[in-house]
């Protein structure tokens, strides 16, 4: 139990064009989401916190519009890069709360290239 | 705010060897600790944590951590490590309140035969 997927695990687009990331807790429900980003060889940092039903709270020095969250149910939450340049290519991990448990359980990562 | 050190960027060490993985932290409450495990290209697992309770935590595949309050620690050990267990480690706090993971910088853990 408590798995959490991401969809892609990998993509490649170019400059200017937006991708959208998705991130599915499929056997609970999560009302709270968590999107990271990771850099090669470095830790991750958290860039948001998404609530189902609610407006994402952002970290600081996160752009909100360049980097759009929907929380639209309990098991899925979205990210989307929007006009995506080369310097946004990284690692982008999500994970899920179990709303039974503190827990957070992490899907496997999505790898943006961008060109 | 918290924040989380994890002084060793890399710790290489022989296969059947003992080995520690340090972290520290610092928060002005009361805190949840976690080490997570990262293989190449893929995402995080919950290796073990600390909620409350016994300070001595472990996990299903021999390592074990030990909450030192005094010390602000929660260091990471194996008595013998296999050439599996190479991989990223990371230490992470969040507090009672937020659930958000603050983490460490990682240590790359390179067990070599």
């Amino acid at each position: 139990g408590a798995v959490v997927s991401q969809h892609p695990s990998w993509v490649i687009c170019k400059s200017g064009t937006s991708v959208k990331i998705e991130c599915r807790s499929l056997d609970f429900q999560a009302t709270t989401m968590f999107w990271y980003r990771q850099f090669p060889k470095q830790s991750l940092m958290l860039m948001a916190t998404s609530n189902e039903g609610s407006k994402a709270t952002y970290e600081q020095g996160v752009e909100k519009d360049k980097f759009l969250i929907n929380h639209a149910s309990l098991t899925l939450s979205t990210l989307t890069v929007t006009s995506a340049h080369p310097e946004d290519s990284s690692f982008y991990i999500c994970s899920a709360r179990a709303d039974f448990r503190n827990e957070q359980f992490f899907g496997p990562g999505t790898r943006l290239t961008v060109l | 705010a918290q924040s989380v050190t994890q002084l060793d960027s890399q710790v290489p060490v022989f296969e059947e060897a003992p080995v520690e993985l340090r972290c520290n932290y610092s928060s002005s409450v009361s805190v949840y600790l976690f080490w997570y495990v990262q293989y190449p290209n893929q995402g995080l697992q919950l290796l073990l944590k600390y909620l409350s309770g016994s300070t001595l935590v472990e996990s299903i595949n021999g390592f074990e951590a030990e909450f030192n309050k005094s010390q602000t620690s929660f260091h990471l050990r194996k008595p013998s490590v296999h050439i599996s267990d190479t991989a990223e480690y990371f230490c992470a706090v969040s507090d009672e309140s937020s659930y958000k993971l603050i983490f460490g910088s990682g240590t790359r853990l390179l067990v070599r035969p």
